[in-house]
């Protein structure tokens, strides 16, 4: 299964509402997480599942979606969520699309 | 608490064999599957390979011909083979633990970045 994300470069403001998308090529059946990278640093988990949240990341990222598309929400941007953000599905095997850049407008 | 570390050469020449290690702790080898994920420098993740709980393993179709990954669950360690090495295989590369059912990952190894270079 490939992933595609959208778009691959992202600025937005602190403050903002985000959407970062991601569509399969074939059917996730929910097995879609998300990871957020920040430089030098290893992915983190914060989304498993579609929409379940990984224990202490905080209640403003959200995950939706089903079939083969998804979309992680910031509700609202803070500075340290400046990153690029990873959709990765488990699906059929494992694969992770090819990210989205988050950065300050 | 949950740990893994990768370990291994910085730098490798080109045709030679990768070989890195994953040490964990706080879990055991034969209850948890452990993934291997490398990252090119600037670029994104790249799913390579598994061990699974029960000695079994899996491997990215692109690099079954080259790749090997072994364990010695008496040291808590998954081992990472890769031979003829090339420029393009620079990067980072990372151990992580499978969760749940099909294996999202929750904990990831701090990454080894390996420099393919004469």
């Amino acid at each position: 299964i490939q992933l595609t994300q959208s778009p691959s470069l992202l600025s937005a403001s602190v403050g903002d509402r985000v959407t970062l998308s991601c569509k399969g090529s074939q059917n996730i059946n929910n097995y879609l997480a998300w990871y957020q990278q920040k430089l030098g640093e290893a992915p983190k988990l914060l989304i498993y599942k579609t929409n379940s949240l990984q224990t202490g990341i905080p209640s403003r990222f959200s995950g939706s979606g089903s079939g083969t598309d998804y979309t992680l929400t910031i509700s609202s941007l803070h500075s340290e969520d400046l990153a690029t953000y990873y959709c990765y599905q488990y699906n059929n095997g494992w694969t992770f699309g090819g990210g989205t850049k988050l950065e300050l407008k | 608490q949950v740990q893994l570390k990768e370990s291994g050469p910085g730098l490798v020449q080109p045709s030679q064999t990768l070989s890195l290690t994953c040490t964990v702790s706080g879990f055991s080898l034969t209850s948890y599957n452990v993934h291997w994920v490398r990252q090119p420098p600037g670029k994104g993740l790249e799913w390579m390979g598994r061990m699974r709980y029960n000695g079994d393993t899996s491997y990215n179709s692109a690099l079954k011909s080259r790749l090997s990954i072994s364990r010695d669950t008496s040291k808590n360690q998954v081992f990472l083979k890769m031979n003829s090495l090339q420029t393009d295989d620079t990067g980072t590369y990372y151990c992580t633990r499978g969760m749940g059912a099909r294996d999202y990952f929750d904990y990831w190894g701090q990454g080894v970045m390996v420099t393919v270079s004469s």
